[in-house]
């Protein structure tokens, strides 16, 4: 079957810190993957995606690249704000059943 | 632009109530979908649509109904509501193909007590 593994929160960093939030993936063909990124209160809003295998998707500093030898799609930023903090869901669809990871919360202080 | 709107925001039902969640998007998305949200389980598929008249279940399609009357509403229904559907419901659409990512709405916050 089709599923996502993300690796369990919470992270707290620090102002200006490297960020990396791992996100592995089993699925039958070649789905495309997403990050998606939720703030408090509202609903999920589109990070970044990748479509093919070697693909980089990025947006707003952070980038993931589709490894299809791995199986991962890894969410990376070079030096995170406070503004970041929020719950971050890897995703991938095949076809019409967009799966989920668990979601990661990552809080970011000054 | 309005994108996906989703009413009530919050909700609280009494065990056994029924209601209709509704869903409407003005960006002409033929596909979509309802998801439930709940802690350490991230995002789960309730039912979908791919366009007016035709929808399919999802993950977790029991005690929950849809229809898609037109384009532009996909409305849930809770038959006969359970505290184990105390959650956080979703709304999603998409154009084109499952590459092109989904719009959300803000969500309804179910209780049922």
């Amino acid at each position: 079957g089709n599923s996502v593994t993300q690796m369990e929160g919470p992270v707290t960093l620090s102002e200006e810190a490297f960020l990396t939030i791992n996100c592995t993936y089993t699925a039958t063909g070649y789905p495309s993957l997403f990050w998606y990124v939720q703030y408090p209160g509202e609903g999920l809003q589109l990070l970044l995606k990748a479509t093919k295998a070697d693909d980089k998707g990025s947006n707003k500093g952070f980038e993931a690249t589709y490894r299809k030898e791995t199986t991962s799609f890894h969410l990376e930023k070079g030096s995170v704000q406070v503004s970041d903090s929020a719950v971050y869901f890897c995703a991938l669809t095949p076809n019409n059943d967009m799966r989920f990871g668990a979601g990661t919360r990552l809080t970011v202080k000054p | 632009n309005a994108g996906v709107t989703q009413t009530p925001k919050f909700q609280v039902l009494k065990t056994g109530q029924s209601m209709t969640l509704q869903c409407a998007q003005d960006m002409n998305h033929e596909y979509m979908s309802w998801y439930r949200q709940d802690p350490g389980m991230g995002l789960r598929l309730i039912h979908y649509s791919v366009g007016a008249g035709i929808t399919d279940q999802g993950e977790v399609p029991n005690g929950y109904n849809v229809s898609r009357s037109t384009t532009e509403d996909f409305p849930l229904r809770l038959l006969s509501a359970a505290p184990s559907q105390t959650s956080v419901y979703f709304c999603a659409s998409r154009a084109g193909t499952p590459g092109d990512g989904y719009t959300f709405g803000s969500g309804t916050r179910l209780t049922v007590v």
